[in-house]
């Protein structure tokens, strides 16, 4: 079975400055999604970012960005310019390319010093 | 964020109790699925339905039951539950099948149960 492993429990960053959450997975599929997903206080998860495993190019929306090492089975998010709206619990998740279920990681709760 | 929408927002109910909650997606999705979100543990996946057609139950007990109506409608029938129970249930849509960005799942608000 697929597991998700985020090594972080917390974090925390300055305003301004830039953070790296981990992430790493396991799986013997070819073809897969990955996503980090934010759930801030008010528990609604947000999509922040996706990867198709297919793509070599790492994905980036914004501020947030991924480093997707396929080999070693890793996908970090990167948050630039952290905000203090970024505050919030990040959940890596893992969805195989032909199957429903989706694997969560435990999350990381960010926070954000102004 | 409107896409997915669940009620209630907060549900307290008893062991003896039988209440439901409601997921509603306006999306155009075909694919709903039922999460449970326990403290300190990973999100569960719990049920899943494509097409209306139940595709995945991940050993869930049977005093959780799923309905799902249509392609925009799913609900969580609870009766009997136990103090452990208690949650944050949240459901999600995806288009499922039809590859890329569309697989993306995206989630509702979620219910908060306490059960007593």
């Amino acid at each position: 079975a697929q597991t998700v492993t985020q090594s972080q429990p917390e974090m925390s960053v300055q305003e301004a400055e830039t953070v790296t959450l981990s992430c790493t997975y396991d799986t013997s599929e070819s073809d897969y999604y990955l996503f980090w997903y934010k759930q801030p206080p008010s528990r609604q998860m947000i999509l922040v970012i996706r990867q198709e495993a297919y793509k070599q190019q790492n994905a980036t929306e914004n501020r947030f960005s991924v480093n997707f090492q396929k080999a070693a089975k890793s996908f970090s998010l990167k948050i630039s310019d952290s905000q203090l709206g970024d505050a919030a619990m990040y959940f890596c998740a893992y969805r195989g390319y032909n199957n429903n279920d989706m694997r969560f990681g435990a999350g990381t709760r960010l926070t954000v010093k102004p | 964020e409107t896409g997915v929408t669940q009620t209630p927002r907060h549900l307290v109910m008893g062991m003896t109790n039988k209440k439901s909650l409601k997921c509603e997606q306006h999306l155009g999705h075909n694919a709903m699925y039922w999460y449970k979100q326990s403290a300190k543990k990973p999100l569960e996946l719990m049920f899943v339905y494509n097409f209306k057609e139940q595709t995945e139950n991940n050993s869930v007990p049977s005093r959780f039951s799923p309905e799902c109506p249509n392609s925009s409608h799913l609900f969580l029938h609870l009766h009997t539950l136990q103090p452990e129970d208690s949650a944050l249930y949240l459901c999600a849509s995806s288009s499922q099948g039809s590859g890329g960005a569309k697989e993306t799942q995206y989630f509702g608000p979620g219910t908060r149960l306490l059960v007593l």
